[in-house]
């Protein structure tokens, strides 16, 4: 079957570095993403891997591994408007559609 | 701002009615799909559209339905509303290109039945 699991909610301090692991269950893995999504608010893209490895953009790093069913996205220089909900995503192909599998989200709070 | 937008920003209906949510997809896109979220839930896929035909669907009755128009703007129905439809209904648009397909998402509209 289908299975995303991520933690329900993480602490961290301003300034400092987090790690939010997803690991994933699918059939047809054709990418994962990563999505932000601050509260009241639509979930805005932050990432995309689709092969193994580490990918940068800023303060944000997604890494992947297919063969282990993981992946995590790093979160630097930790400031208080990163406090929001992290959602894992997997695109699954089956036939010829794609549909996202969606995580039910980290939440993740900064303290000061 | 994501060029998505999604009518209205809210609603509040009776169980047994129906209902019908709106979405302008950004301009240039040709897919838009549709997700439910609980609070505190990630998003659930619900379908999507690509040139105006139903192309993937998940786990939800046929009572949810959908239509995209030629402008590919598109509308979700929901008959016959359960107190469990009550969420954020979310649509987002992409354009189909494979690989790095990225959703933009409209602000949702948050479904109330009473």
């Amino acid at each position: 079957g289908q299975n995303i699991d991520q933690p329900t909610e993480m602490t961290a301090t301003e300034g400092a570095i987090v790690q939010i692991n997803c690991t994933y269950q699918t059939s047809g893995f054709n990418g994962l993403f990563w999505y932000q999504q601050h509260a009241g608010e639509a979930p805005t893209f932050l990432s995309y891997n689709v092969l193994d490895g580490l990918e940068e953009k800023g303060r944000f790093s997604s890494f992947l591994s297919r063969s282990k069913g993981y992946s995590y996205l790093l979160l630097k220089e930790l400031q208080m408007k990163d406090s929001a909900s992290y959602l894992c995503a997997v695109r699954d192909r089956r036939d010829s559609n794609y549909q996202l599998i969606w995580g039910a989200g980290t939440k993740l709070i900064i303290k000061p | 701002e994501t060029g998505v937008t999604q009518s209205p920003t809210h609603l509040i209906k009776t169980r047994g009615q129906q209902v019908t949510l709106r979405c302008s997809s950004q301009s240039g896109h040709n897919t838009v799909s549709w997700y439910q979220q609980a609070l505190g839930q990630g998003p659930q896929f619900i379908f999507q559209y690509y040139r105006e035909e139903e192309n993937g669907r998940g786990n939800f009755p046929p009572r949810f339905s959908g239509l995209q128009f030629p402008n590919y703007s598109s509308e979700l129905n929901v008959n016959a509303l359960e107190l469990d439809d009550s969420a954020l209904y979310l649509c987002a648009s992409s354009r189909r290109q494979g690989g790095e397909e990225k959703l933009f998402f409209g602000s949702g509209t948050q479904l109330s039945v009473l």
